[in-house]
């Protein structure tokens, strides 16, 4: 069945650092793939996505790569800030209603000050 | 004017009883979602509803029923609740292209 998988799980970065989070898909139907950020006793938040017919997206600090050849996909983070420490998903899913979204099984970011 | 909204958000109940977390979305969006998020933090999907109707149904014991009376509405039902049940349930929504979703803030269920 689908699978994302996710690594590592769990990353520790002196502030200031980069940090870079990776995921492999299985389901070579999936063509878009959310990144969800969540903070201690939140929901899930949407930080940046990227289809497939794009290689990078870049949002300040934030950027995707995406390499569908290899079903690989990461999330940069440069700059790191002590907000930024959070449980990091991955997710990938297909275009319709029912595609599921599946997601990675997080990784758990700290930026040391 | 909360997007996604869902209550309880915490529950504390005893083995064997019944309970129910309900779920509003007031995107317009036609798909709505019940996660299960473990303490080791896995989201794993549900269930799934497209326009009211049952889309993506996982391998989850018949205990829990979802109810979608609208689309702007998925309720979920337990029954007799165990241990294990203890979790974070979260509802989401998203649209018919089953992109981008939203969450709600979670509903925190203890079984003791």
């Amino acid at each position: 069945g689908e699978n994302v998988e996710q690594h590592p799980s769990t990353l520790s970065v002196q502030e200031g650092d980069s940090a870079v989070i990776k995921c492999t898909y299985s389901d070579s139907a999936s063509n878009y793939f959310p990144w969800y950020k969540q903070e201690l006793g939140k929901r899930p938040q949407l930080i940046i996505d990227i289809r497939s017919n794009v290689g990078e997206k870049k949002d300040q600090r934030i950027a995707v790569t995406l390499n569908k050849t290899a079903k690989h996909f990461s999330l940069h983070i440069t700059e790191t800030q002590p907000e930024d420490s959070a449980v990091y998903f991955c997710a990938a899913t297909g275009y319709s209603s029912a595609s599921k979204i599946i997601f990675g099984s997080g990784t758990r970011l700290s930026i040391r000050p | 004017d909360t997007a996604v909204s869902q209550t309880p958000k915490y529950l504390v109940t005893q083995m064997g009883n019944d309970k129910s977390i309900k779920c509003e979305q007031n995107l317009g969006h036609d798909t709505m979602y019940w996660y299960k998020q473990d303490s080791k933090k896995f989201l794993k999907i549900m269930f799934s509803y497209n326009n009211k109707e049952l889309i993506i149904n996982e391998t989850v014991p018949n205990r829990f029923s979802p109810k979608s009376p609208d689309k702007a509405h998925l309720n979920l039902h337990i029954n007799s609740l165990e241990l294990g049940d203890s979790a974070v349930y979260f509802c989401a929504s998203g649209t018919d292209s089953g992109n981008t979703i939203y969450f709600g803030e979670g509903s925190w269920l203890t079984v003791v």
